[in-house]
């Protein structure tokens, strides 16, 4: 069954600091894996996308990696800032299919 | 339009009633997506539509659940006979189908359905 596990359930830090969301995931085939942050009562908003030849890829403050050997993701977030406050998923594209496998994601607070 | 539009953003309804949920996507984006977030999980894939392709439905969770798009632009999910257990975020995702992985997709802001 295709899985997408996400760590930590939630985060708190303070304004400023650094931090890194983790994502594994068992889809198969693999074709892509999107980062994106989730403010409350809002739609979720892409951040990153990668193929199983990317190793990194960064937008803005936000860097996400990926290890397509070992199944694994992680999304660091740099100098957070309080707007970073929102939920972040992790969802894996299979190859071939259109069903997306979404992590339940991480609630990350930033506090002044 | 500018993004994905859904409506109502919230629906209150009676245990037994039937609801529609409409989605506008964007402009020129033929795949449409219809996904559930249910509290404190991931969301969950109910159907896709793709052209004047026939539907991929196999996410939906039970024959109370069906969705139409007409003129290939705007979508309805209808949910008949509602259920306490229907309650969730009902989300609408819209692409450019030729390169779904460049572009990626576009949510809505969700409708959220409650059933009482």
């Amino acid at each position: 069954k295709n899985q997408v596990e996400q760590s930590p359930q939630s985060l708190i830090i303070l304004e400023g600091k650094n931090c890194t969301l983790q994502c594994n995931y068992t889809v198969s085939p693999f074709s892509n894996l999107r980062w994106y942050k989730q403010d409350t009562g809002r739609g979720p908003v892409s951040l990153t996308i990668m193929t199983f030849s990317e190793n990194t890829k960064s937008n803005g403050r936000y860097t996400a990696t990926l290890d397509a050997d070992t199944k694994q993701s992680s999304l660091h977030i740099t100098a957070s800032q309080l707007s970073d406050s929102a939920s972040y998923i992790c969802v894996v594209g299979g190859f071939g299919n259109e069903k997306l496998t979404f992590g339940t994601g991480t609630r990350l607070t930033i506090i002044p | 339009g500018a993004g994905v539009s859904q409506s109502p953003s919230n629906k209150v309804t009676e245990k037994g009633k039937d609801v529609e949920l409409r989605c506008d996507p964007i402009s020129g984006h033929t795949a449409l997506y219809w996904y559930r977030q249910s509290l404190g999980q991931g969301l969950e894939f109910l159907i896709y539509f793709q052209g004047n392709s026939a539907p991929d439905k196999s996410g939906l969770p039970s024959d109370r659940f069906s969705a139409e798009r007409t003129g290939g632009s705007v979508s309805t999910l209808t949910i008949q006979r509602t259920q306490q257990e229907d309650s969730a975020v009902y989300l609408c995702a819209s692409s450019l189908a030729l390169d779904r992985v460049s572009y990626g997709y576009t949510f809505g802001s969700g409708t959220r359905l409650t059933v009482v």
